[in-house]
């Protein structure tokens, strides 16, 4: 089925210790996202890649990198895992940048540091 | 901060009621985009408006942006369980269109 496919869908890490979430499209859209999702705050934008071998920061980008690996996929990594960073993280996909295309959502990895 | 809030936050309601729930800004947005999230899975399209005032349905779901574009509702008649879920509304980020804010939505339970 055509979509956004993360891995893995659940994880749990000890403070301190690395991770990378992987995330891949297979509709040939141009722009990926990251989100993370925390009870009563929605979901907050971590990192987007407008076309393949360009990111930027969206609103709460300190604690992670990313990388376009090619059109199809993006990774969001975790260099050293705090508590605070609990939370469930969402890949998404849209075919442009611009706000009358709609985002692909992936089913979501949830991650809980202790 | 973008200031996107959704009414009431959780809901829940009998089988064959009606309601309606809210996304309300004191900004003026291009566009709302309307999303449906079930429990353990990402967040659904379920529909964009662009023009104020527009009314968009989908079956039992009616869509409304405000006249001034800066708010909009969500109308659902005669609900049925299969419409629980987490409903967000989106709006392009007010430095960056190339950013969707989301609301942090309402939760709705239909019980049977």
């Amino acid at each position: 089925n055509a979509g956004v496919t993360q891995t893995p869908k659940f994880q749990v890490l000890k403070t301190g210790q690395s991770m990378t979430l992987q995330c891949a499209q297979d509709m040939n859209h141009n722009s990926m996202y990251w989100y993370r999702q925390d009870p009563g705050m929605g979901l907050r934008l971590i990192y987007y890649s407008a076309s393949e071998g360009t990111t930027d920061k969206g609103e709460v980008p300190n604690g992670y990198n990313v990388s376009r690996l090619n059109k199809r996929e993006f990774s969001l990594r975790l260099e050293s895992a705090a508590p605070s960073q609990t939370s469930v993280y969402f890949c998404a996909s849209s075919p442009v940048q611009g706000q009358n295309y709609g985002y692909t959502f992936g089913s979501g990895t949830r991650l809980t540091v202790v | 901060t973008q200031l996107l809030e959704q009414s009431p936050q959780f809901l829940s309601i009998q089988e064959g009621e009606n309601l309606t729930v809210y996304c309300n800004s004191s900004s003026v947005f291009s566009s709302l985009q309307w999303y449906r999230q079930e429990p353990g899975e990402g967040p659904v399209l379920l529909v964009t408006v662009v023009t104020g005032g527009e009314v968009k349905k989908l079956k039992r779901l009616t869509f409304q942006f405000g006249d001034a574009r800066k708010d909009s509702s969500l109308h659902i008649t005669a609900a049925q369980p299969g419409d629980t879920g987490l409903y967000l509304c989106a709006v392009p980020h007010r430095s960056s269109a190339r950013q969707l804010t989301f609301g942090s939505g309402t939760q709705l339970t239909v019980l049977p």
